[in-house]
């Protein structure tokens, strides 16, 4: 049972560059999220979708774009990195709103 | 929404028990009190939640006062593989549907 998977674990960008961090999960969840996380700070949501075919914005959404290409998968895109950028990221996904939410094991981005 | 306060970090011994307070006295009436922990960079774990029943499960246990106001985790037993921050959350509803947002936390460190 994979769980949350993310790809890729690593990234290092330049300043511009566009790229797709992906998650996809196993386990028939409706809802699915996206975090990041600076270092010293708590997590921050950027985007989650509810269920598929819906998404909205949350605490830090700009600079990103997502897609909830089915209930399995779940894509954040960055089309021009900046180095504020720079940070980990979590995706996350969940059954219901009482429901723990399970975590992918991140995206180191670094964007130079 | 319903904020959380908890101390940056704590310390204790191998065997000990390992209470983290959380103070949250704005929440509201049908909010529920999550509790994860993230161990050193790696995805965020759930612990357990509450209502307002204290809970138990095989990780750890969880108290919350009368009133609401405050809670406690509790890990039983400590072992050095508990260091990790800890997050206490209380769940917050955005545009009707619900998040979890996340704070600092307590960066609980177990020793020998």
């Amino acid at each position: 049972n994979a769980g949350v998977t993310q790809t890729p674990k690593f990234q290092v960008l330049k300043t511009g560059q566009s790229m797709t961090l992906q998650c996809a999960q196993d386990m028939n969840h409706n809802s699915m999220y996206w975090y990041r996380q600076d270092p010293g700070m708590g997590l921050r949501l950027i985007y989650y979708s509810a269920s598929e075919g819906t998404t909205d914005k949350g605490e830090v959404p700009n600079g990103y774009n997502v897609s909830r290409l089915n209930k399995r998968e779940f894509s954040l895109r960055l089309e021009s990195a900046a180095p504020s950028q720079t940070s980990v990221y979590f995706c996350a996904s969940r059954d219901g709103a009482l429901t723990e939410a399970f975590f992918g094991q991140g995206t180191r981005l670094t964007v130079v | 929404d319903a904020k959380t306060t908890q101390p940056p970090s704590m310390d204790c011994a191998e065997g000990r028990a390992a209470n983290l307070p959380c103070n949250h006295s704005t929440i509201s009436g049908n909010e529920y009190v999550y509790w994860y922990r993230q161990i050193h960079s790696q995805g965020p774990q759930y612990i357990i939640h509450g209502l307002k029943n204290n809970e138990t499960n095989e990780m750890a246990s969880l108290i919350i006062t009368e009133d609401r106001k405050s809670s406690t985790l509790i890990l039983p037993h400590a072992t050095l593989r508990d260091t990790a921050v800890y997050y206490c959350i209380v769940r917050v509803h955005v545009g009707g549907y619900s998040t979890l947002t996340f704070g600092k936390g307590t960066m609980l460190l177990v020793s020998p």
